[in-house]
């Protein structure tokens, strides 16, 4: 059974377009996140929800929606995508508290031209 | 805020050496570490972690880490490489009330020659 799962693995679109990336946890965890690794193998936190609540947004453009309709599910809606979007975009799951691990979905693949 | 260094970019060790990774943090709170492993076109997958306790923590595929507070570290070592190590290695930090994220060093590559 996967633990974190996403889809889909691979995303190619144009620019100006909209799309969403699902994320579903079976883990039982309360947290859900969204990372952004560029090109460069950086990783950085997008969102961060506790309980279907968001606790943490960094800075993100406000084309970039996330939606949790659940404890189990993440999804992320990226509207108007742009050049600089293109990244590996991964979901996490954790329980809550800053001590214990995040478990990482295989990450979606998104190449915007 | 919190930040982690990761020094070398890229390592490279044969087969059967020693292996080390560096990874230096700042932190206002007492932190919480982590090692990760990103194998090529996968996830992040836990090596091991240091929250509290036993500062010598043993993780997965024989990789150790020693949490040092005076030296702000968090090295990452195996004694004897194997062909399977080469990947992306991650070390992360987290702490402090309502911080619950992930800070990430920049990576360190690990190639293996045989």
């Amino acid at each position: 059974d996967t633990a974190v799962s996403q889809t889909p693995k691979y995303l190619v679109t144009q620019m100006g377009n909209d799309k969403s990336i699902k994320c579903e946890q079976n883990l039982g965890h309360d947290t859900m996140y969204w990372y952004k690794q560029d090109s460069k193998k950086f990783l950085k936190i997008m969102f961060s929800y506790n309980n279907k609540e968001l606790i943490i947004n960094e800075t993100v453009p406000n084309r970039f929606s996330p939606k949790s309709p659940d404890k189990a599910h993440l999804n992320l809606h990226i509207n108007s995508l742009e050049l600089g979007d293109s990244a590996v975009y991964f979901c996490a799951s954790s329980r809550q508290g800053p001590n214990y691990e995040q478990y990482f979905g295989p990450g979606t693949r998104l190449t915007v031209t | 805020a919190q930040s982690v260094t990761q020094l070398g970019s890229h390592v490279s060790v044969s087969e059967g050496a020693l292996v080390l990774l560096r990874c230096n943090y700042s932190s206002s709170v007492p932190p919480y570490l982590f090692w990760y492993v990103q194998y090529p076109n996968q996830g992040l997958q836990l090596l091991l972690k240091y929250t509290t306790g036993a500062t010598l923590v043993k993780g997965i595929n024989g990789f150790e880490a020693e949490f040092k507070k005076s030296e702000t570290s968090f090295h990452l070592t195996k004694p004897s490489a194997h062909m399977s190590d080469a990947a992306e290695y991650f070390c992360a930090v987290s702490g402090g009330r309502g911080a619950q994220k992930l800070v990430f060093g920049q990576g360190t590559r690990l190639t293996i020659n045989p």
